[in-house]
């Protein structure tokens, strides 16, 4: 079974700053997808950002982007010029493509980001 | 695109009650998924359907859960004999195919 791991429960950044939200996976699989979503307080999640893993250049949404290392399983969220807008809970989620559990998401246990003046 | 419709916002019932959750699904889109979230935690999956079939069902789900799609349209998640470990936030999620989740307000279940 595949798992997702986050291991940064809070994060903390300033308004305009840069951060990284951190993401590890494990799975045998060679084709999936990788998500990023927010869930803000209002607790509707939203999608941020997805990977396909068979693409080699990493996806970038406006002022979103990822680091997608195949590798090492690993799937870093870099939000830039951070807004206020910005504070929310952020999960990692990965999708499977292969046999009966190719639909369902499984999700990290979630970062909490918090954006200061 | 109206979104994904979940219905009630908030259910407080005693211990022992039955209780029953309704998701509306984007209209175009043909798969319908049930997840749970506890306070802190990422959501678990508890349940999938493309149109009316269900494909797939966690071992979270109890045999006290069940999850409806009678007409491949809204779906219905209903929990016989609440326990206080039901207490949680239930989401509903749709797609087309493999597309992107789409996901509801959620269902937040307290349980006296």
């Amino acid at each position: 079974a595949q798992t997702v791991t986050q291991s940064q429960p809070e994060m903390s950044v300033q308004e305009a700053e840069t951060v990284t939200l951190s993401c590890t996976y494990d799975t045998s699989e060679s084709d999936y997808y990788l998500f990023w979503y927010k869930q803000p307080p209002s607790r509707q999640m939203i999608l941020v950002i997805r990977q396909e893993a068979y693409k080699q250049q990493n996806a970038t949404e406006n002022r979103f982007s990822v680091n997608f290392q195949k590798a090492a399983k690993s799937f870093s969220l870099k939000i830039s010029d951070s807004q206020l807008g910005d504070a929310a809970m952020y999960f990692c989620a990965y999708r499977s493509l292969s046999g009966g559990t190719a639909s369902k998401l499984t999700f990290g246990t979630g970062t909490r980001l918090q954006v200061t003046l | 695109d109206t979104g994904v419709s979940q219905n009630p916002r908030h259910k407080i019932t005693k211990r022992g009650q039955n209780v029953t959750f309704r998701c509306d699904p984007i209209s175009e889109h043909n798969r319908l998924y049930w997840y749970r979230q506890t306070l802190g935690q990422g959501p678990e999956f508890l349940t999938y359907f493309q149109n009316e079939a269900q494909l797939e069902k966690s071992r979270l789900l109890s045999d006290r859960f069940s999850a409806e799609r009678p007409k491949g349209s809204f779906s219905t998640l209903e929990i016989q004999r609440t326990e206080q470990g039901d207490s949680a936030m239930y989401l509903c999620a749709s797609s087309v195919y493999n597309s992107p989740l789409h996901f509801g307000n959620g269902t937040r279940l307290t349980v006296t």
